[in-house]
C-alpha cells in the first residue's frame, strides 16, 4: 500500500514563527498536493507539484510555499505563522494526472 | 467556475440509509469522487464514477449522478455506527480535485 506519511499529527507555533509541514510518499508518486481543511471549507488546495523542484500555486497560496527537492518529499512552509492559519493540513500524492489521490493522516497546527 | 456544494450535517438511525448529495457546476469533470474521514484520520477513496455514466454499485454504496443537473448522491444502505465520519464529494477537471466542504454523517444506535 502506498504510504503518504505527514512527520507530525500535532503542532503549536507562536505567531511570526517560521514552520515547516513535512510530508513524503514511499511509492515514487509524480505528483504531490498541500490542502488545508476548515471546518464548514471542506479541503482547499495550496500548493502542488507534478514534478521534482516544480510547484505551482492553487487556490489559497497567500502566506505558504513549498519545496520539492526530492520526488518523495513535499513540504509547506509558513513563512511568518499567523493565527488565521490555525488548521488542519493534509498531504496528497499520486501516480499521475489519471490516478487516485492517496492522503496523509493530516497535522493540526495551533499558531497562538 | 468551479464550485461543489454539500449540506454540512445528517444524521440517520442506525440499519437505515443515508443519502449524502453534492451540486456542482463545472459540466467539464471527468471523474466525481466520493472520499471518506474518520475522526482525526486524512481522506480514503470510498469510490468513484465516471462522468458519462448515471450509477455505481459497490456492495453497500450506491452512486447516482444527474449529469443535466449536476447532482451528485451516495446512499449507504443499513447504515452502521461505524459509518459516522465526514464524506467528501469532488470532481476532477484537468489535473485538480475540487472538494465540496464535506457532510458530517452522524450515525445513531
Amino acid at each position: 500500500d502506498v504510504k503518504v506519511t505527514q512527520s507530525s499529527r500535532y503542532l503549536v507555533k507562536r505567531t511570526g514563527e517560521k514552520v515547516f509541514l513535512e510530508c513524503v510518499q514511499d511509492m515514487d508518486h509524480e505528483n504531490m498536493f498541500w490542502y488545508r481543511q476548515d471546518p464548514g471549507l471542506g479541503l482547499r488546495l495550496i500548493y502542488f507539484s507534478y514534478d521534482v523542484k516544480m510547484k505551482e500555486k492553487g487556490d489559497i497560496p497567500e502566506g505558504y510555499s513549498v519545496s520539492r527537492e526530492k520526488k518523495e518529499r513535499f513540504s509547506l512552509i509558513l513563512e511568518s505563522a499567523s493565527t488565521n492559519q490555525t488548521s488542519m493540513y493534509l498531504c496528497a500524492s499520486r501516480l499521475g494526472t489519471n490516478y487516485g489521490y492517496t492522503f496523509g493522516s493530516g497535522t493540526r497546527l495551533t499558531v497562538v | 467556475g468551479e464550485d461543489v456544494e454539500q449540506s454540512l450535517f445528517l444524521s440517520v438511525r442506525e440499519g437505515d440509509s443515508s443519502v449524502i448529495n453534492c451540486t456542482y457546476t463545472d459540466s467539464s469533470s471527468t471523474y466525481l469522487y466520493w472520499y471518506k474521514q474518520e475522526p482525526g484520520a486524512g481522506l480514503q477513496l470510498l469510490t468513484y464514477i465516471f462522468s458519462n455514466m448515471d450509477m455505481k454499485q459497490d456492495q453497500r454504496l450506491t452512486v447516482l449522478l444527474n449529469k443535466k443537473d449536476k447532482h451528485l448522491s451516495l446512499r449507504i444502505a443499513d447504515t452502521q455506527t461505524g459509518d459516522s465520519a465526514i464524506y467528501f464529494c469532488a470532481e476532477k477537471i484537468g489535473g485538480k480535485l475540487i472538494f465540496g466542504q464535506g457532510t458530517e454523517l452522524s450515525v445513531k444506535p
